[in-house]
């Protein structure tokens, strides 16, 4: 069981919006401004899409964009496309000097 | 461009022992901290360790904690994962991953990524 919770799965329709949750507590989410979210698709090196909660990496769509709320972060996905489908992942540093996942979502574009 | 070859997997006995090799090229190798991550087949990605640039600070998950050592050769441009005791669970893709920038520390986020390579722990 991942520390940190995504939803196993979301789905959009081209040209539309979502968003992928990512829950945690205090020691990791809510206590550090260290959240990364990371794009995966099959037989394929995780990819940095997000880091810092809000940060993008040079080279990173600005249709992915990140946010956090209290233990909560959020990726939010605009103007999807069909080359997003694909499995997405959360991080975070975690107070004691080790990082965490999420389980990892799965995003299909409809 | 930056590279990261990973080398070394393969099969390995329950209590046995492995050894990864991750050849870096592309960067200052020895500026950047590293890390570790492994993937189960089929499954979500879990971190494993994390060194810095000098070797002076080493961390790891508590599942491979005792059992598992990260070192680096920065004449070499080359990061190493000694895997000993080895366990089932243990099977899993493992990356090779360079840490990238952060404004709150080193061991925040993995801006690039080996192809890994597959460890099996099977009698």
């Amino acid at each position: 069981q991942s520390a940190l919770t995504q939803p196993a799965s979301v789905s959009g329709s081209p040209g539309q919006s979502i968003t992928i949750s990512c829950s945690g507590t205090s020691s990791d989410v809510g206590g550090h401004n260290s959240v990364s979210w990371y794009q995966q698709h099959p037989d394929k090196a995780p990819k940095l899409l997000i880091y810092d909660v809000t940060n993008r990496p040079s080279g990173v769509s600005n249709r992915f964009s990140g946010s956090k709320s209290g233990n909560t972060a959020s990726l939010t996905i605009s103007g999807l496309q069909a080359e997003d489908e694909a499995d997405y992942y959360c991080s975070s540093y975690r107070t004691g000097s080790t990082v965490e996942f999420g389980g990892g979502t799965k995003l299909t574009v409809l | 461009e930056v590279q990261l070859l990973e080398s070394g997997g393969g099969l390995g006995q329950p209590g046995g022992s492995l050894r990864l090799s991750c050849a870096a090229s592309g960067f200052t190798f020895s500026s950047q901290a590293m890390s570790w991550v492994r993937q189960t087949p089929g499954k979500g990605l879990e971190w494993v360790t994390g060194i810095s640039p000098g070797s002076s600070d080493k961390y790891y998950a508590d599942s491979v904690k005792g059992r598992f050592t990260i070192s680096r050769d920065n004449s070499k441009n080359t990061l190493y994962l000694q895997m000993n005791s080895l366990r089932a669970e243990d099977t899993a893709v493992y990356y090779c991953a360079k840490m990238g920038q952060s404004s709150t520390g080193w061991l925040r986020n993995f801006d690039y990524w080996g192809q890994g390579t597959l460890v099996t722990v099977s009698s």
